[in-house]
């Protein structure tokens, strides 16, 4: 079974919808949770820690669900600009062992 | 902040030299950097886990002695490509890891280094 597993999708959404994007992992030791984002051809860029009590930046909401080992993602008001992999990122409690989803696409549709 | 920068960004070389690929942390020190692959339209594949002033870790089913990895300070880690072939193109990427922020271990990506192998 793989560490972290995500739905690879690919989402096709129009402008202003909302979709979320859920992401579970296989160790309950794990300690950290994170959102990147990729752009083609780029490196992926931290988008969001995931906190225990859940977090929100602007339209982005992240959740984590210890009982159940997942962690979601929603983005509110979906833009052309949000389409992207969006990469689930989870840390061990070592602190040097990263584990990565394949990631999930995104394109937003005008 | 946690700028992470790589050099070079773009590299085309011939099959059988060796390529080195610089990683530097630019405003922050970073301990552990690591070293990643991703093949088109795959996920990023982490080949090795460098450790400043000790020897790297390497994933299974990658080549220390094609793979030279190197993290001599605080800031810079290098990745050597030795004797590459055409199967070595790819994306590769290195990542710091950031301060701790509570329990959190946050990754920085630089931009990634297109290598490709003629």
């Amino acid at each position: 079974r793989k560490e972290v597993e995500q739905d690879p999708g690919p989402f096709n959404v129009p402008e202003g919808a909302t979709v979320a994007f859920n992401c579970t992992y296989s160790n309950s030791a794990s300690q950290s949770f994170f959102w990147y984002r990729q752009d083609c051809r780029k490196e992926p860029k931290l988008l969001m820690s995931v906190y225990s009590s859940g977090n929100e930046d602007g339209r982005f909401t992240a959740q984590l669900n210890r009982a159940s080992q997942y962690i979601s993602l929603l983005i509110r008001d979906s833009k052309l600009s949000d389409s992207a992999t969006y990469l689930c990122v989870v840390n061990m409690y070592t602190g040097n062992q990263f584990y990565f989803g394949t990631g999930t696409s995104l394109t937003v549709i005008p | 902040g946690a700028v992470v920068s790589q050099h070079p960004s773009w590299v085309i070389c011939k099959s059988g030299t060796s390529v080195k690929i610089e990683c530097r942390s630019l405003d922050f020190q970073a301990t552990t950097m690591f070293w990643y692959r991703q093949f088109p339209k795959q996920s990023l594949m982490l080949m090795a886990t460098s450790n400043e002033g000790s020897k790297a870790t390497y994933e299974q089913g990658v080549e220390k002695d094609k793979f030279l990895i190197n993290h001599a300070s605080l800031t810079l880690s290098t990745l050597t490509v030795t004797s590459a072939h055409p199967e070595d193109s790819s994306f590769y990427i290195c990542s710091a890891r950031g301060g701790v922020t509570g329990l959190s271990y946050e990754q920085y990506f630089g931009p990634g280094t297109r290598l490709t192998v003629t």
